[in-house]
């Protein structure tokens, strides 16, 4: 059964901290991408990974970086963690164009 | 700005059809997904189409005309489980790009 995982569910942080939110997939995928979801806009894409240590910016990659040392594993960093950054962060990954497998999310907020 | 363009939300009763629009943008297009997403869970895969036509998987379907820059999903004896909200997807070079999804009610 493939998977992506994201290492938490839910997440609550302070404003300024460093964030980490950790994805692994088990697929051998070489393609892998960020997505924040908010209501009424659908999920917005923050960053994304061809390869390992490649890495290109989304829609929205203001206030975030992210790592890919290991083809398996891509990482979204959140600088210094702000109130607006509060949503729900989905993972995929995908191989292709056809189907791209996601995580089941984290849910961050920011106080 | 968005390149997808999807009603927002779409409310039929069970055992109905409904279908559901997708615009896309044209340069660099590779082919146009649909995904299933309930409350508080993870997008799910459900259709791919690259060539002008209909796929079919059982209840659902999914059409593309690549001279409109137009798709749609198609869904058949609705149920009411079928209550979720549905994104249609295209590449733009590396890039995966949800339209902002239109949100299905399925009511008895």
């Amino acid at each position: 059964d493939v998977k992506v995982t994201q290492s938490s569910r839910y997440l609550v942080k302070r404003t300024g901290e460093k964030v980490f939110l950790e994805c692994v997939q088990d697929m051998d995928h070489e393609n892998m991408f960020w997505y924040r979801q908010d209501p009424g806009l659908g999920l917005r894409l923050i960053y994304f990974s061809y390869d390992v240590k490649m890495k290109e910016k989304g829609d929205i990659p203001e206030g975030y970086s992210v790592s890919r040392e290991k083809k398996e594993r891509f990482s979204l960093i959140l600088e210094s963690a702000s109130t607006n950054q509060t949503s729900m962060y989905l993972c995929a990954s995908t191989s292709g164009d056809t189907e791209a497998f996601f995580g089941q999310g984290t849910r961050l907020t920011v106080v | 700005g968005q390149s997808l363009e999807q009603p927002s939300e779409v409310t039929a009763v069970e055992g109905a059809i409904v279908q559901i629009n997708c615009t896309y943008q044209t340069s660099g297009f590779y082919g146009l997904s649909w995904y299933q997403q309930h409350d508080g869970g993870a997008p799910t895969f459900l259709s791919y189409n690259a060539l002008d036509g209909l796929e079919e998987t059982g209840r659902f379907s999914s059409f593309l005309s690549r001279s409109d820059s137009y798709g749609y999903l198609l869904l058949q004896e609705l149920q009411m489980k079928d209550s979720a909200s549905y994104f249609c997807l295209e590449r733009l070079g590396g890039k995966l790009i949800f339209g902002q999804g239109t949100e299905l009610s399925v009511k008895p």
